[in-house]
């Protein structure tokens, strides 16, 4: 069974960094792409950072590009989110999906991992 | 970028009753286009994914039509559970995107 669990939320200053995680499980990681797509409170979904299966290539939302970086360790089951000078509009609830058929479609979803900018 | 708009904001109907929502392309999108249901406090649940195709385990009074820029997601005869948000979900171009949400409540 597919499970993927964010974490590494929590509350930071505006301008200050973070890291966000997310561990996967049931699948054969190295094979699918990694999204993350965040949710800021009571307003839809935005989708972030798309990294390919092999890690090789990266795309950005505008409005994180330059600021958030996306990464994975295959060897660890793992896919990244570091997120460089916070703003409060960063604020939100930050999930990891998975991409299958190779595609931007997302299946399995983590239960997000809430992120909150503010001083 | 593409946008989507789904239409209507909130729909109100009753157990048993059929839905109809719908979501407009800003280009067309070929049938590059899902469907999921959120409820709160849940993380987002794929129904459809290009246009018409079911995702495993989603039962069958859930349907998915259109292509190009007009698309239409129908809940046949609505249960209990099946009142939440819906967003639908373009993967046509970069960046992807999600229209901004129907949320369909009990009449």
């Amino acid at each position: 069974q597919v499970k993927l669990v964010e974490s590494g939320g929590g509350v930071v200053q505006p301008g200050r960094s973070l890291r966000l995680s997310c561990a996967a499980s049931g699948l054969t990681f190295n094979t699918y792409p990694m999204h993350w797509v965040r949710q800021a409170p009571g307003k839809g979904l935005e989708w972030v950072a798309v990294i390919s299966y092999d890690g090789r290539n990266e795309y950005y939302a505008d409005s994180v590009k330059g600021r958030f970086t996306i990464s994975r360790d295959n060897s660890k089951n793992m896919v990244y989110l570091q997120m460089n000078s916070l703003r409060a509009g960063d604020t939100a609830v930050y999930y990891c999906t998975r991409g299958a058929y190779g595609q931007s479609i997302f299946d399995y979803w983590g239960q997000g991992t809430r992120v909150t900018v503010s001083s | 970028e593409i946008v989507l708009t789904q239409s209507p904001a909130t729909l109100s109907l009753s157990p048993g009753e059929r839905a109809t929502l719908s979501c407009r392309a800003s280009q067309s999108l070929s049938s590059y286009l899902a469907w999921f249901q959120q409820k709160p406090g849940q993380a987002p649940r794929l129904l459809i994914y290009d246009a018409s195709n079911r995702a495993p385990g989603i039962p069958a009074r859930f349907s998915g039509s259109g292509s190009g820029t007009d698309f239409t997601l129908t809940i046949s005869s609505l249960e209990p559970e099946d009142f939440a948000v819906y967003y639908c979900q373009q993967r046509s171009d970069w960046p992807v995107t999600f229209g901004q949400g129907t949320r369909l409540e009990i009449k």
